[in-house]
């Protein structure tokens, strides 16, 4: 089965600056790259996706980046804010097939 | 508004004692799943319903049972709870790739 490996598992940046988190996964035939964030007290909620057939999508201060060939993907949080502060899971799968997610990565956001 | 909800969102209980955790979406969709999270460990899929009277088991099924009678509920039974079924439980729906996850379901087993 898919195995998602998801680091770092504690990431603390100034306000204002960058956040990478990375991904890897195992199955070569997982096509769909889905990230969540969890707020304290709340489900996961999905902020951005990216398909097999896509290198590189953006929406504001968020992008998500695959490279196939290397089996891994990153969510890349630009000019963070407080806000952002939260806990961030990488997901993998085929599509309308099973999730498998990684551990989750917490961000701390200092202001 | 478009929502999954659960109940309890918090609950206390001792071992043995048989529980039910409802779950509700109101989006129409097929596919509904049980995660637990747990710290190190992510969320991991306990059982999941691809549409009515359709269930098979996910990755951790060991100690629960779950229904689907209707489409919109899907509810997650502990028959016989123990201390390691302590976790944070999520139920969540889906819909072209796009989990929607409840709000949350705190369970403590004494």
């Amino acid at each position: 089965g898919e195995n998602v490996e998801q680091h770092p598992s504690t990431l603390s940046v100034q306000e204002g600056d960058s956040a990478v988190i990375k991904c890897t996964y195992s199955d070569s035939a997982s096509n769909y790259f889905p990230w969540y964030k969890q707020e304290l007290g709340k489900g996961p909620q999905l902020i951005i996706d990216i398909r097999s057939n896509v290198g590189e999508k953006k929406d504001q201060r968020i992008a998500v980046t695959l490279n196939k060939t290397a089996k891994h993907f990153s969510l890349h949080i630009t000019e963070t804010q407080p806000e952002d502060s939260a806990v961030y899971f990488c997901a993998a799968s085929k599509i309308n097939q099973k999730v498998t997610f990684g551990i989750g990565t917490k961000l701390q956001v200092i202001p | 508004e478009a929502q999954v909800t659960q109940n309890p969102r918090y609950l206390i209980t001792v071992t043995g004692k048989k529980l039910t955790v409802t779950c509700s979406q109101n989006m129409n969709h097929e596919y509904m799943s049980w995660y637990r999270q747990d710290p190190g460990l992510g969320l991991r899929q306990i059982y999941y319903s691809m549409n009515v009277e359709v269930t098979d088991k996910g990755d951790v099924p060991e100690g629960y049972k779950v229904s689907r009678k209707e489409k919109r509920n899907f509810p997650l039974i502990l028959e016989s709870p123990s201390p390691n079924q302590t976790s944070l439980y999520f139920c969540a729906s889906l819909r072209a790739d796009t989990q929607y996850f409840g709000p949350g379901t705190r369970l403590t087993v004494l």
